[in-house]
């Protein structure tokens, strides 16, 4: 069975511009999470999405929002991008939300100049 | 704020020694509980798991952890550690009645020296 997949790999942008990420989930998998890792603040939780509904979401500001389609793909968008945004971006699928575990993508690193 | 502590950030150790690693985390509820391994230039990877039952788990490559409930602790433990060992370690606790979010401890950066 694939494994999650995520695009790019890599992402350089100038502040103010915006920026989205691709993850493709394993397959049978329903459940997508996002999060944001940096070497300051770690791994932080962004959002979580089960059948195409947002079902928790972070401390993150607004600029940051997700999505996930019909077939769990998700995607996630980071609008007026700023400096302290760069940061290794990791999706996580699952099959189910408690009582499950996740599996992590190899990132996106986004790079903001 | 829910919490996850890794008590040690770095650990260096020599090859055959013991290793445990610290983890406690600040929910009273019913959690589930993770430790993630995140070798260099490689994803994170899940070492092992525990949802409920026996709290002594086992996971991959002879690692086991140890769920105390009243100590709200989740130690990871492997007596003999490889060169090949050498990795971020991640503790993670999901809070059952919140979805499947995931808290991370900071994480530990193992170095074992040949």
């Amino acid at each position: 069975k694939a494994g999650v997949t995520q695009t790019p790999r890599y992402l350089i942008k100038t502040r103010g511009q915006q920026v989205t990420l691709s993850c493709s989930p394993i397959s049978g998998h329903r459940s997508v999470s996002w999060y944001q890792q940096t070497p300051g603040q770690g791994l932080q939780f962004l959002f979580e999405y089960f059948s195409e509904t947002q079902r928790n979401k972070g401390n993150f500001p607004g600029r940051f929002s997700g999505r996930q389609f019909s077939n769990s793909r998700s995607e996630m968008n980071v609008s007026t991008l700023e400096l302290g945004d760069s940061a290794l971006y990791l999706c996580a699928s699952s099959s189910g939300l408690a009582s499950y575990e996740q599996y992590f993508g190899p990132g996106t690193r986004l790079t903001v100049t | 704020a829910q919490s996850v502590s890794q008590h040690n950030h770095h650990v260096i150790l020599s090859e055959a020694a013991s290793l445990e690693l610290g983890c406690n985390y600040s929910y009273g509820g019913t959690v589930n509980l993770f430790w993630y391994v995140q070798y260099p230039g490689q994803h994170l990877q899940l070492l092992l798991k525990y949802f409920s039952g026996d709290p002594l788990v086992k996971g991959i490559k002879g690692f086991e952890a140890e769920f105390i409930k009243s100590k709200f602790s989740f130690n990871l433990r492997k007596p003999s550690v490889q060169w090949s060992d050498t990795a971020e370690y991640f503790c993670a606790v999901k809070m059952v009645d919140q979805g499947g979010k995931l808290i991370f401890g900071q994480g530990t950066e193992l170095s074992v020296k040949p």
